[in-house]
């Protein structure tokens, strides 16, 4: 199994500043026939199922404001948010679609200072 | 714009069969990949496996051989059994759709007598 891991556990950061989120994966999920990394990332609020915001480690879901950015190659993603707002307080995820069983980092969760 | 819900009991006793089907409306069955996703009270997510709609399956080695997966096209639903339950087994269970994930609203299931 592709083991993912994120850093930090969880950080507060005062409105309007950037949040940066990190995930390694413990192999790469560069495929290299596309050039594709299959990563995903997720936001979950309390209470409410996980959202899609990123997947093939940079490309935006519909719909997701562009403050939310992904980015990074083979083992090392980051998850950027350029200017948190008071509607950003959630848990991340980030997720590798790279081989089965897919597998999730252990999430991290942002605050408000 | 497909969407995905959840039904089942919400309670299942200890060592019995847990299931719950997955409806997906807005939209064919046939186009994807479909997945179960589990998240205990408080803590991270556990992908269970997925299906498509010709039956070909990829389940998570942790949970092999406990679970079984199955899809009726005429219906748009797909299915999970997971059997000899613990408490362990108690979580929100998410059905997702394709490799970077979309998802349904989840259903709490307890497993206690």
């Amino acid at each position: 199994d592709i083991v993912m891991t994120q850093s930090p556990d969880s950080l507060a950061v005062s409105l309007g500043e950037r949040a940066t989120i990190n995930c390694k994966s413990s192999q790469s999920v560069l495929y290299s026939s596309n050039n594709k990394n299959y990563l995903a990332w997720y936001q979950q609020k309390p209470g409410q199922p996980p959202r899609l915001l990123i997947y093939w480690a940079s490309t935006r879901e519909s719909g997701v404001p562009d403050r939310f950015s992904g980015s990074g190659s083979g083992t090392d993603f980051t998850l950027t948010i350029s200017s948190l707002q008071a509607e950003d307080v959630a848990v991340y995820y980030c997720q590798q679609y790279y081989s089965t069983p897919f597998t999730f980092g252990p999430g991290t969760k942002v605050d408000i200072k | 714009q497909v969407q995905l819900q959840e039904s089942g009991p919400g309670l299942v006793k200890p060592s019995e069969t847990l299931s719950l089907t997955c409806t997906v409306s807005g939209g064919s069955i046939s186009n994807s990949y479909w997945s179960w996703i589990r998240q205990p009270a408080g803590k991270g997510l556990e992908w269970i496996g997925r299906i498509s709609a010709s039956g070909s399956n990829n389940y998570n080695p942790s949970l092999k051989s406990r679970v079984t997966m199955s899809v009726d096209t005429s219906k748009n639903q797909f299915t999970v059994k997971l059997t000899s339950v613990t408490a362990a087994d108690t979580a929100v269970y998410y059905c997702a759709r394709g490799e970077w994930l979309t998802w349904g609203q989840g259903i709490l299931v307890t497993v206690s007598s």
